[in-house]
C-alpha cells in the first residue's frame, strides 16, 4: 500500500517564527508536492521536486522554501510564519511518467500561525 | 495555463437520489484528468482517473465519470448516493508533471 506521512499532524507557531513541515514516503516515487489549502481555493501547489537535492516553484512559492534531502523526505520551511499562512498542508507524490500519472496524499497538517 | 472549474461550489441531495458534480477543464492539450474525494479532517483518496480511451470511466464506491473533449468537462456521476458520500470532491487536470485543482464541491446527502 502506497503511504505518505507527515509530521507533525497540527501545530500552533508565533508570527516571525521558522516552521519546518515534513513529509515522508515509501512509495519509491521521483514526484513530490507541498499544496496549501484555504477554504474556497482547493489545493495550490507550494513547491514540488522530481528528484533529489532538487526544488521547483509551483504556483504560490512565495514566502516558502523546500528542501528534498532525498528520494524520500520533502521538507518545506517557512522562514518567517506570517498569519496569512494558516492552512492546512498536504504533501504529495507521484510516479509522473513511469507507472501512472495519480498523487497519493498524506494526511495533512493544520498549521496555526498566531 | 491549465484551469480546472467547478461550477457547483455546493451542492445537497437526498439519499437514495442519482448525483452529477461538474467540472470543467481548459488545457491546450488533452490532459490527464482526476476526481478525489476529501472526508472531514483527512487527505484526499482518488476516486477515479481518465487518461485516455473509453471516456466514461469507473471508480470506487459506484462513483463514474464521463470525459468529453467537445465540451471539456469531466463530470463526475453516481447513480443513488449515500449519506456517508458527504464529502468535499475535486476534480484536477495534470499535463506537466503538476496537477490543477478545481476549487472543490461540498457534497451534503440528507439521510
Amino acid at each position: 500500500e502506497a503511504a505518505v506521512t507527515q509530521s507533525p499532524r497540527s501545530k500552533v507557531a508565533v508570527t516571525g517564527g521558522k516552521v519546518t513541515l515534513s513529509c515522508h514516503q515509501t512509495n519509491n516515487h521521483d514526484y513530490m508536492y507541498w499544496y496549501r489549502q484555504d477554504t474556497g481555493h482547493g489545493l495550490r501547489l507550494i513547491h514540488y521536486s522530481y528528484v533529489a537535492d532538487s526544488t521547483e516553484k509551483g504556483d504560490i512559492p512565495d514566502g516558502y522554501k523546500a528542501s528534498r534531502p532525498s528520494q524520500e523526505n520533502f521538507s518545506l520551511i517557512l522562514e518567517l510564519a506570517s498569519l496569512s499562512q494558516t492552512a492546512v498542508y498536504f504533501c504529495a507524490s507521484s510516479d509522473w511518467g513511469g507507472s501512472s500519472y495519480e498523487q497519493y496524499f498524506g494526511p495533512g497538517t493544520r498549521l496555526t500561525v498566531l | 495555463a491549465q484551469s480546472v472549474t467547478q461550477p457547483d461550489a455546493r451542492v445537497t441531495v437526498s439519499e437514495g437520489a442519482s448525483l452529477q458534480l461538474r467540472c470543467k477543464y481548459s488545457s491546450s492539450v488533452t490532459p490527464y484528468l482526476f476526481w478525489y474525494v476529501q472526508y472531514p479532517r483527512q487527505g484526499l483518496q482518488l476516486l477515479l482517473k481518465y487518461y485516455s480511451g473509453d471516456p466514461v470511466v469507473q471508480g470506487v464506491n459506484g462513483f463514474e465519470a464521463e470525459f468529453s473533449k467537445s465540451n471539456s468537462s469531466f463530470h463526475l456521476r453516481k447513480a443513488s448516493v449515500h449519506w456517508s458520500d458527504s464529502a468535499v470532491y475535486f476534480c484536477a487536470g495534470a499535463n506537466t508533471g503538476k496537477l490543477t485543482f478545481g476549487h472543490g464541491t461540498i457534497l451534503r446527502v440528507h439521510p
